[in-house]
This record gives C-alpha cells, sequence and structure tokens, in this order.
C-alpha cells in the first residue's frame, strides 16, 4: 500500500499518560498535515510541516500537543497528561506542494 | 478569524434528483477549495476541488461553483445514487496554507 499510513489504528489510554502517533505520508509528498476529528465534525487543523520545517500550528493546540518531522519523512504526534477532551480521530495528510492531500486512516484515541 | 461554514448539516433526497449543498468562507485570500467525501469509518477522500481562478469545474455527475465576490462556493451531484450517501465535506485553504473543514452535511440518498 503506497497511501498515508498511520499507526497505531487505536489507542486507549488513561487520564494524564502520554501518547504518541505516527504518520508516514505518500513518500514523495513534501507537505504533512495533522488534524483531530470528533464526531459529526469537519476535521479541525492542528498543525502542518514543509518537509522538516513546520509552518502553522493552530491556537487551539495547547502545549501539550507536539509534532516532529525530524528528516521530512514520518512525523509524530505527541500529547503529554491527556485529558477526556482528547479523544477524538486524530488523522494525518500529505500533499506534493499545494496539490490534493491524502488522508491516512487516522488514530482513533480514547482517555479514560 | 478563518472559518467556512456549510448548509445544510443534513439532506436527504429521492435517487435520481440532484443535491447540492453551499459553503461560504472567511478569508478572502484563500484560493483552494475542495469538497471530501467521507464514509462512515473511513478517510476523508477528495472528490473534486477547485482553484480560484475558475469559476465552474465539472466532473460526470459531480460539479463546484465558487463566487469570489461572495465567497461562497457549492457543491451539485446530479443523478443521485444510494452510494453517493455519505457525510461531505467543503474546504478553503487560507493565504497561510491552512485548510479549514466545514461541518460537513450529512447526504442521504433514498432508493
Amino acid at each position: 500500500d503506497t497511501g498515508v499510513s498511520q499507526d497505531p489504528r487505536h489507542k486507549i489510554t488513561k487520564r494524564g499518560q502520554n501518547v504518541t502517533f505516527r504518520c508516514d505520508p505518500i513518500s514523495e509528498h513534501n507537505r504533512l498535515y495533522w488534524y483531530r476529528q470528533t464526531l459529526g465534525q469537519g476535521p479541525e487543523f492542528l498543525t502542518y510541516f514543509q518537509n522538516e520545517a513546520q509552518l502553522e500550528k493552530s491556537r487551539l493546540l495547547s502545549d501539550r500537543f507536539s509534532a516532529e518531522r525530524p528528516k521530512g519523512s514520518f512525523s509524530t504526534l505527541e500529547i503529554q497528561r491527556t485529558e477526556q477532551g482528547d479523544s477524538a480521530m486524530y488523522l494525518c495528510a500529505s500533499s506534493f506542494t499545494d496539490r490534493e492531500q491524502f488522508f491516512g486512516p487516522g488514530t482513533r484515541l480514547t482517555v479514560l | 478569524g478563518e472559518n467556512v461554514e456549510q448548509h445544510p448539516s443534513t439532506l436527504s433526497v429521492q435517487e435520481g434528483d440532484s443535491a447540492v449543498i453551499k459553503c461560504t468562507y472567511s478569508d478572502s485570500a484563500s484560493n483552494y477549495f475542495p469538497w471530501y467525501k467521507q464514509e462512515l469509518g473511513k478517510r476523508p477522500q477528495l472528490i473534486i476541488d477547485i482553484r480560484s481562478n475558475v469559476g465552474e469545474k465539472k466532473d460526470q455527475r459531480i460539479a463546484v461553483t465558487l463566487n469570489k465576490t461572495a465567497k461562497h462556493f457549492s457543491l451539485h451531484i446530479t443523478e443521485t445514487q444510494p452510494e453517493d450517501s455519505a457525510v461531505y465535506f467543503c474546504a478553503a485553504k487560507t493565504s497561510y496554507d491552512k485548510v479549514i473543514f466545514g461541518p460537513g452535511t450529512s447526504l442521504s440518498v433514498i432508493p
């Protein structure tokens, strides 16, 4: 499968724990985006990278969230001290410059 | 701030009829407007997109129109089929290359 992949697909954690998600974009895509989607809502922009540079970060993103793309390939999204309100589907997407974004299958996070 | 509104939130049509979904955006510098279809439990998939230098684009039964002056754009699906049932999201790319999504329209096509 040459599409966008995400790992894990599901994560259940207890409140206060840290979690980390991984996204592997389509290989030739230089842009990588993270979104959060809750039930009945559209994807909410979190942050995006062009190559290894993080160019934009949502003001809605608290200091507990951090993302990296160290070599301009895969990316990780870490949430520290998880809260129940963090429960959502976390989607990754990639694109080549400003062309079509291709989404991954998402990581569903449940915080107990 | 940047915002995309979408109407209606739910839409039910008879098979074979047309469906229209309308969106408005706030950032006048937005220049790219994709539409995504999301089936239950699946990832969003692009169905059509339009850039600000054109007013209309068509792909078989799907068409999108853009009015930059009024800052609104619409999705038109003709000859709807049951497999068109899904949630549809409009989106707008802002001047900072962020893609802001609308809240979605749940389309049901009744056989």
